[in-house]
């Protein structure tokens, strides 16, 4: 059974900061990984889809990479700013696109 | 595209009764996901259709909860005789299948369960 992992659950970095988050998983047969954003009481947003032939995909201040071999990837943050803050989800995707998540690293960026 | 649409959005209900959520997914997407989210914890997936055929269903889902996609579109989520320990996020999500980007999912903003 798939399991994903982030740690630590909440992190707390002045403005301006960049960041790595972390996720790690357990089986290495994955389709695709994902990243989304989540405000509190809101629906998940996308941040970034890394299929398994990738190593890595950007969108602006964002960098995820993927390493299957070892089960993990990171999200890397650059010039956090405030409206950064958010819970961060892990994804991974396994047969049918079905997703496994992590519980999500809660990050609060401070001004 | 309007994206992905839930109804409603928060529904509070006395344990014991029936409730329904809706989700219109994404026009062109043929698969559709529901997830539950409990607080501090990542969604964790119930079911999914592929156009109208309900393909996959977790053992999260007992008996009491069902759900549909008569026409391939729009789909059901009910929980019948509703307990305190369904309060949770109820998030719906749609992919277009059989491409490149069949494992990207588009989450709608959820329906919030509360059982008294």
């Amino acid at each position: 059974k798939q399991e994903v992992t982030q740690i630590p659950a909440a992190l707390s970095v002045p403005e301006g900061e960049n960041l790595v988050l972390n996720c790690s998983f357990t089986d290495s047969a994955i389709y695709n990984l994902q990243w989304f954003r989540q405000d509190p009481g809101k629906g998940l947003t996308s941040l970034l889809l890394i299929q398994s032939s990738q190593r890595e995909q950007t969108s602006g201040r964002l960098n995820a990479s993927l390493d299957k071999s070892s089960g993990r990837s990171t999200l890397y943050i650059a010039a956090s700013q405030p409206g950064d803050s958010a819970t961060y989800l892990c994804a991974v995707a396994g047969a049918n696109s079905k997703l496994t998540f992590g519980k999500g690293i809660t990050l609060s960026v401070r001004p | 595209d309007t994206g992905v649409s839930q109804d409603p959005r928060h529904k509070i209900t006395k344990r014991g009764q029936n409730v329904t959520f809706r989700c219109d997914p994404i026009s062109e997407h043929n698969r559709l996901y529901w997830y539950r989210q409990t607080l501090g914890q990542g969604p964790e997936f119930l079911t999914y259709f592929q156009n109208e055929a309900q393909l996959e269903k977790s053992r999260l889902l007992s008996d009491r909860f069902s759900a549909e996609r008569p026409k391939g579109s729009f789909s059901t989520l009910e929980i019948q005789r509703t307990e305190q320990g369904d309060s949770a996020m109820y998030l719906c999500a749609s992919s277009l299948g059989n491409t490149s980007r069949a494992g990207e999912l588009f989450f709608g903003e959820g329906s919030r369960l509360t059982v008294l």
